[in-house]
């Protein structure tokens, strides 16, 4: 296994366009989990995957925002009419839902820049 | 609520000093506390944690007791090598099968030779 995998690394985007980023999680993990990290910022949960059930969003995810994982496995995440705030790492993250308290993987990230 | 606290940086040291980074916390109930440490250009990278009262967690040289009395998880280092610069982040999470870690804000590190 290579871990949590996240493309693209980089993506740099027109304000008002669509972008979506993909998330391979640990082939075991059953959760699956999105944050947000802004420069100079720890990590900000966005939502959270257990399987293919989306079971909790943070309040930053606005409407414009949307994330999916259809058969329990990778997932996306989905920003749409991009606006400058959005620029950002967007991390994602697995583990087992048994062993969430011990830590999670988080991948190398997707670095938005919207101009 | 939950939060971290953590102190700010940024720190530069000479390689082989003393190293502690200060984090404390507020939480309900008895969190899971954690240390990750994010590498330029990487994602982070869990470095140790404890789960309850007076564990101690410890890799790479690194240790953190979990302090409930005074809610703290300060990490420390006893020699530092230049290839610990890095921002090093405190988090905790909630009680057992809780949904999301809650990080501070993240102290970087810098080790000169």
């Amino acid at each position: 296994d290579t871990g949590v995998s996240q493309n693209p690394r980089h993506k740099i985007t027109k304000r008002g366009q669509n972008v979506t980023f993909r998330c391979d999680p640990i082939s075991e993990h059953n959760r699956l989990y999105w944050y947000r990290q802004t420069l100079g910022q720890g990590p900000e949960f966005l939502t959270y995957f257990q399987n293919e059930a989306q079971l909790e969003k943070s309040r930053l995810l606005s409407d414009r925002f949307s994330a999916e994982r259809p058969k329990g496995s990778f997932s996306t995440l989905e920003i749409q009419r991009t606006e400058q705030g959005d620029s950002a790492m967007y991390l994602c993250a697995s583990s087992l839902a048994e062993a969430a308290n011990y830590g999670y993987t988080f991948g190398s990230g997707t670095r938005l820049t919207v101009v | 609520g939950n939060s971290v606290t953590q102190m700010e940086g940024p720190v530069t040291l000479s390689e082989e000093a003393f190293l502690t980074i200060n984090c404390t916390y507020t939480a309900t109930g008895y969190p899971s506390l954690f240390w990750y440490v994010q590498y330029p250009g990487e994602g982070l990278q869990l470095l140790l944690k404890a789960t309850k009262a007076d564990d101690k967690g410890s890799n790479k040289g690194f240790e953190a007791t979990y302090r409930k009395e005074t809610t703290s998880f300060h990490l420390e280092k006893g020699s530092v090598q230049v290839s610990d610069s890095a921002v090093y982040f405190c988090a905790l999470s909630g009680q057992t099968g809780a949904n999301n870690l809650f990080f501070g804000t993240g102290t970087r590190l810098t080790v000169i030779p």
